[in-house]
């Protein structure tokens, strides 16, 4: 079975620091992805990485940065964390043609 | 570009109703096709695929076939549980087109009532 696991299942951080979420697939996949989902928003993409050290900002990468520098995991980070970057965000890896999720991170900025 | 169209919800039914989700898409090339279940709480699970026309994607006792002709993908379950209670997604992923991404509906909610 693929496992794609996230470092922290909820999160609470402060306005102005430094997040970082982590992302780990054990099934040396090369496509990796970054989501966060908003009530009535759906599921947005923020970032993929299609090889190590290689990225792709997706529909929504402001105020977000990434970073892969093994190929198992894919890292998501929010150099200034703001009230509106409160979210689930979802982690997922790819393989031919199917993506496979983590459990999600539910992060709220106080 | 690439959209997929899920019906709306929220959807309530009663426990041992047929459930019908209505899910089209637009793809330029030949797509494969998705449903993904989201449990409260948690991150998305993959529930089937068909990867090409006239397919017929099934887990747990839902089925979706893959219809080219109609550009849809709809969900079914003879029966729904309590347990069902969950949004369901449709997605599709055309690996000749779009760098490999998926593109995601908005998701339907499910209620099954006891």
């Amino acid at each position: 079975d693929v496992k794609v696991t996230q470092s922290s299942r909820y999160l609470v951080k402060r306005t102005g620091e430094k997040v970082f979420l982590e992302c780990v697939q054990d099934m040396d996949h090369e496509n990796m992805f970054w989501y966060r989902q908003d009530p009535g928003l759906g599921l947005r993409l923020i970032y993929f990485s299609y090889d190590v050290k290689m990225k792709e900002k997706g529909d929504i990468p402001e105020g977000y940065s990434v970073s892969r520098e093994k190929k198992e995991r894919f890292s998501l980070i929010l150099e200034s964390a703001s009230t509106n970057q409160t979210s689930m965000y979802l982690c997922a890896s790819r393989i031919t043609d199917t993506q496979y999720f983590g459990p999600g991170t539910r992060l709220t900025v106080l | 570009g690439d959209s997929v169209t899920q019906m709306e919800g929220p959807v309530t039914l009663s426990e041992e109703a047929f459930l019908t989700i209505n899910c089209t898409y637009t793809a330029t090339g030949y797509p494969s096709l998705f449903w993904y279940v989201q449990y409260p709480g948690e991150g998305l699970q993959l529930l089937l695929k068909a990867t090409k026309a006239d397919d017929k994607g099934s887990n747990k006792g839902f089925e979706a076939t893959y219809r080219k002709e109609t550009t849809s993908f709809h969900l079914e379950k003879g029966s729904v549980q309590v347990s069902d209670s969950a949004v369901y997604f449709c997605a599709l992923s055309d690996q000749n087109t779009n760098a490999g991404k998926s593109t995601f509906g908005d998701g339907t909610t499910l209620t099954v009532k006891p």
